[in-house]
């Protein structure tokens, strides 16, 4: 059973900065693409962050790109999201998911539960 | 960058009802990237449908996609009580739409 558990969320001040973890289970992590996924409160999914099963590979949205830095370790199937210079529109709950075998621009087939990042001094 | 429009915001069904919810992008897309989500109060996205019209792992057969060049369509065909939810259309797995609702009428 493919499992995906995020953590690392929490309230932090503007400016601040926080670091998303995510641990995968259940699946061969180097095989498969892995993404980022916010949803601010009462809005829809917005891509944030993409990485290849090796990692070489690294995809980041405008409104991250520069700010946000996604990562793995093989080692430890785990996922990582550096967030730095936080804004209050970074408010959201933080999905990591799995993409399809066939790579990342067909979708994503597992989620995690989220896990909820809150912006506000 | 391609902006996705769904319609409509809302739809009013009851349990039984066919629900066609529409998903229009602003330029021609491949439909091989294109993607429908479900998703419920509280919890995460789940994928319905991928390549437009792919059933995902596990989805029954009455949600089917269709669709091509800027315009796509999910449709349900016998609404069952666990199938109200919000429903998310996404492409090239980086833009989704802003969500249709089926809720009970």
């Amino acid at each position: 059973e493919v499992r995906l558990l995020e953590s690392g969320g929490g309230l932090v001040q503007p400016g601040g900065s926080l670091r998303l973890s995510c641990a995968a289970s259940g699946f061969t992590f180097t095989s498969y693409a892995m993404s980022w996924v916010r949803q601010a409160p009462g809005k829809g999914p917005e891509w944030v962050s993409t990485i290849s099963g090796y990692g070489d590979s690294t995809y980041h949205a405008d409104a991250v790109k520069g700010r946000f830095t996604v990562s793995r370790d093989s080692s430890t199937n785990t996922l990582f999201l550096q967030m730095n210079s936080l804004g209050v529109e970074d408010t959201a709950v933080y999905y990591c998911a799995r993409a399809l075998s066939y790579g990342w621009y067909f979708g994503f087939d597992s989620w995690g539960q989220g896990t909820l990042v809150t912006v506000s001094s | 960058e391609i902006v996705l429009t769904q319609s409509p915001g809302t739809l009013s069904l009851s349990p039984g009802d066919r629900a066609t919810l529409s998903c229009r992008a602003s330029q021609t897309v491949s439909r091989t990237y294109v993607a429908w989500y479900q998703q419920k109060p509280g919890q995460a996205p789940r994928l319905l449908i991928y390549s437009a019209s792919n059933r995902a792992t596990g989805i029954p057969d009455r949600f089917s996609g269709s669709g091509f060049a800027t315009d796509f369509t999910l449709t349900i065909s016998r609404l069952e009580p666990e199938d109200f939810a919000v429903y998310y259309c996404q492409q090239y797995g980086v833009t989704f739409g802003q969500g249709t609702k089926v809720e009970i009428k």
